[in-house]
């Protein structure tokens, strides 16, 4: 069964630090990997993808790895701002034979507190 | 100069009762989505739309049933709202059909819509 976990289900940290948002994928075929960010009542904006061939994709604060041998993928998100305060969704793209899908984690819920 | 938009944005209605959600991109784009997001938070394809053509079609109730007049609007019309359609539905774009896993996608604000 495709499915897509992600941990922690929420996380609370102080503005100026790191942190790590974990994703696991179960899929298959596998395509590619996708990081979205859900800002509270609007829609999800991309932030990564990245291939099976790519191990880490940058965009701007935030670095996505991808481990296609374990499963896994991260995000680091660094020097967090208040805006980062969010809903960061994992996605997992898998190749259909009639068409692609995509399969999406529940997400992490960040709050970025002063 | 919104990219995509959604209306309304919030529907409360009785069940039983029949409802359309439009969505409009101004993107140009050639492709456009329905997405609903449940009461936990999983985003799930339902339609989509190339160039008014549809190819996605999910396993989703007939009761749901989308409409695209032309390539930049896709409404979705629902008959005989019950509970379980309470939820986010989101509409999104992309530039084109070349793989649900590989264009990106511009999402809508949302419509919550309430079944009470």
């Amino acid at each position: 069964k495709n499915q897509v976990e992600q941990s922690p289900q929420s996380l609370i940290i102080l503005e100026g630090k790191n942190c790590t948002l974990q994703c696991n994928y179960t899929v298959s075929p596998f395509s590619n990997l996708r990081w979205y960010k859900q800002d509270t009542g609007r829609g999800p904006v991309s932030l990564t993808i990245m291939t099976f061939s790519e191990n880490t994709k940058s965009n701007g604060r935030y670095t996505a790895t991808l481990d296609a041998d374990t499963k896994q993928s991260s995000l680091h998100i660094t020097a967090s701002q208040l805006s980062d305060s969010a809903s960061y969704i994992c996605v997992a793209g898998v190749n259909g034979s009639s068409y692609d899908k995509v399969i999406f984690g529940p997400g992490t819920s960040l709050s970025v507190i002063p | 100069d919104t990219a995509v938009s959604q209306t309304p944005k919030y529907l409360v209605t009785q069940m039983g009762n029949d409802k359309s959600i439009k969505c409009e991109q101004n993107l140009g784009h050639d492709t456009m989505y329905w997405y609903k997001q449940d009461s936990k938070k999983f985003l799930k394809i339902m339609f989509s739309y190339n160039n008014k053509e549809l190819i996605i079609n999910e396993t989703v109730p007939n009761r749901f049933s989308p409409k695209s007049p032309d390539k930049a609007h896709l409404n979705l019309h629902i008959n005989s709202l019950e509970l379980g359609d309470s939820a986010v539905y989101f509409c999104a774009s992309s530039h084109s059909a070349g793989g649900l896993n590989k264009e990106t996608q511009y999402f809508g604000p949302g419509t919550r819509l309430l079944v009470l």
